[in-house]
């Protein structure tokens, strides 16, 4: 099992630039989550996907964040315009069987 | 109030030492309780799972639960140097909503 895959893993972009982050949960996972992380936050849920339908995106910081899930084996998070207070460390995990899984992070850098 | 109050530390212990990392919570609906640990620039990973109150208890790991008081504990025996990272808890109710502590960075030294 190759585990949760997210790209890129570190991205360095300006500000106003567009930022997308891109997920492959584990195969047979039907649920979703996109986290972000930081130190002083610690992990904040940003969305949720149940059999790819967005559940939970009462986290999602505002409209220049927005995320989608075309099917089953793919999900990205758009950030547009970026904000150096977007730097954090973006999370994918995918959940079956009563826990979840995460991938290695995206680290983004909004200067 | 957070829903789940963890310690940030750090934490730093002499290798071989017994180490206590703790969490405390308010919804008294959460069921399931979960340690993740988090090495430098990585992912959180699944340490331990716990269904309900008690103790569960994997190699040097020891997982408590009492749900009495809202509390969970980590142990950990005999720590060592790769034991340093930082440890997360997170819990979760029936539902899919999982709730993490903002974690405690542990550090054991040689």
């Amino acid at each position: 099992d190759a585990g949760v895959i997210q790209s890129p893993r570190h991205e360095v972009t300006e500000m106003g630039q567009e930022v997308t982050l891109r997920c492959k949960p584990i195969s047979g996972h039907n649920s979703l989550f996109w986290y972000r992380q930081t130190m002083m936050r610690g992990l904040e849920l940003l969305i949720y996907f149940n059999n790819n339908v967005p559940i939970d995106d009462s986290g999602m910081p505002e409209d220049r964040f927005s995320a989608k899930m075309p099917n089953a084996s793919f999900s990205t998070l758009k950030i547009q315009p970026s904000e150096p207070r977007d730097s954090a460390v973006y999370f994918c995990a995918s959940y079956r069987g009563n826990t979840i899984y995460f991938g290695e992070g995206s680290w983004l850098t909004v200067v | 109030q957070k829903e789940v109050e963890q310690d940030p530390g750090p934490l730093s212990v002499p290798e071989g030492a017994i180490v206590s990392l703790n969490c405390t919570y308010s919804n008294s609906a959460f069921q399931y309780f979960m340690w993740y640990r988090q090495y430098s620039r990585k992912g959180p990973e699944l340490l331990m799972y716990t269904y309900s109150s008690g103790n569960k208890e994997d190699g040097r790991f020891t997982a408590q639960v009492d749900k009495s008081s809202k509390y969970i504990s980590l142990f950990i025996r005999d720590s060592q140097p790769s034991d340093s990272a930082t440890y997360l808890c997170a819990m979760r109710t029936t539902g899919n909503q999982f709730y993490f502590g903002t974690g405690t960075s542990l550090t054991v030294i040689p």
